[in-house]
Order: C-alpha cells, then sequence, then structure tokens
C-alpha cells in the first residue's frame, strides 16, 4: 500500500497560537480520516474527508482535502493545552466486504506530535 | 456503550516467552482489527476480522504471530516466542462493518503495552 507522509513531526506552540499539520501523499488518495491520540492513550476519530477540495470545520479545527486528492491538512486555531496529544492522518485503502460491500483497511502517517506551552 | 476493552493493559515478559492478548470489541460490531503501534509511529494493521472470517492478514509476522476470532466476538492475538522487536502497544479497534454500506469509523480500544526484555 502507499504511504502518507506527514510533516512536521513535531510542534511546539504556546497556548493561544496556531497550528498546521500537513499530510502528502505522491499518489491519488482514496479518503483521509485523522485521528488524535493523546499521551498514554488510544486514537479517536477525527473526521472523515471525501470529496477533492473537502473543507470540513470542528469549532477550532478545519479540515482540508486537496483538490487533486494527494495532501490534507488539518488546522487549530488558538490552540489550548487540550489540544496536546499527536495527530494521525490515515489513508482509507477500500477493501472488498462478505457482504459485497466495502470495508476500508487504514494506513496511518506518523503523525505529528503537538505540545502547547501554557 | 461500552468501548472497545483489551486486557491486560501492560505485560512484560523475557524475550522467547509465549504471550496473548485479548479483545472484546463493540457490542455489534463485525469488523475487528489488529494493530501494532511502536513508539513514535503510527498504528500499523496485522490483521482484520470480518465475524469470524480473517479477511486481511497480509502483514502478520505468521512465523510467531497467530490470531482467533472463533465465534465472530471476542478475538485473541497470539505471540509464540516473543522477540525484543516486539515490544510495542497492541490496539484492538472495531467498526461495524455491516452490508454493503460499511460505516467506517474504527473504535480503537486501549491497547496493550508489550515489554520483551
Amino acid at each position: 500500500g502507499q504511504q502518507v507522509m506527514q510533516i512536521p513531526q513535531y510542534q511546539h506552540v504556546q497556548e493561544g497560537e496556531d497550528f498546521t499539520t500537513y499530510c502528502n501523499s505522491s499518489t491519488t488518495l482514496s479518503n483521509i480520516q485523522w485521528y488524535k491520540q493523546r499521551p498514554g492513550g488510544h486514537p479517536v476519530f477525527l473526521i472523515q474527508l471525501v470529496k477533492s477540495g473537502e473543507v470540513k470545520k470542528q469549532k477550532r479545527l478545519t479540515f482540508q482535502f486537496g483538490e487533486a486528492k494527494k495532501n490534507s491538512s488539518l488546522h487549530i486555531t488558538a490552540t489550548q493545552t487540550t489540544d496536546v496529544g499527536t495527530y494521525f492522518c490515515a489513508e482509507m485503502e477500500p477493501r472488498p466486504n462478505n457482504s459485497g460491500g466495502s470495508n476500508y483497511k487504514l494506513t496511518f502517517g506518523k503523525g505529528t506530535l503537538l505540545t502547547v506551552n501554557p | 456503550e461500552a468501548g472497545v476493552v483489551q486486557s491486560p493493559r501492560y505485560k512484560i515478559i523475557e524475550k522467547k516467552q509465549p504471550v496473548a492478548f485479548w479483545c472484546n470489541p463493540i457490542s455489534g460490531h463485525n469488523t475487528l482489527y489488529w494493530y501494532r503501534q511502536n513508539l513514535g509511529q503510527g498504528p500499523e494493521l496485522l490483521i482484520r476480522y470480518e465475524n469470524e472470517e480473517a479477511v486481511d492478514d497480509s502483514q502478520l509476522p505468521k512465523d510467531r504471530f497467530s490470531a482467533e476470532r472463533l465465534k465472530g466476538v471476542d478475538s485473541t492475538l497470539k505471540i509464540q516466542p516473543a522477540e525484543l522487536g516486539d515490544s510495542a502497544v497492541y490496539l484492538c479497534a472495531s467498526s461495524p462493518g455491516t452490508g454493503v454500506t460499511s460505516t467506517d469509523t474504527q473504535y480503537f480500544g486501549p491497547g496493550t503495552r508489550l515489554t520483551v526484555l
């Protein structure tokens, strides 16, 4: 399967500053999901992007899918200490299931670790 | 609604010993996944089950790893014998995955942190 590359690997910000992490691929992505993993925790689903150029917002979080579906970004406005954690993008590769539909195999990037200084 | 349950949460063993992890998915979820997450990396899929059938085990190191989901609910992942490089967090996830239109969200359990000495 293809790999998704995430940058930066680490980002440290002051509380109130903005933060952006990028997910890039050399080939066209099917769909993208974003997850957040708190330190010592497990990945928690944030959002799924399907359409070319799609933009979705969740409060201070803005998710974008590139027009060519080769990149995606997550932007956090005015970070808070509760935003600390690792943010992963994951490419969804469709896999046929036994019911005639599809499940998805997730291929995760390496993540961006965000730390916030209060 | 209870989430994905995994046990044990932590396991420390010596190399060459066997180890097993257990997962109980969210009730009603037909699809179950085992992932391995190394420090500083994203989760990597080991195996995916639809009910009791392993439909994607291409990344499972079959010489020492095995998994089962006999009744299509709980699942166990076993390593025998463990090697130093197996130290990682083993995550279980589940998704509804029913019918033609499967739900795409995967719900992860808390994981089992394995340390091989």
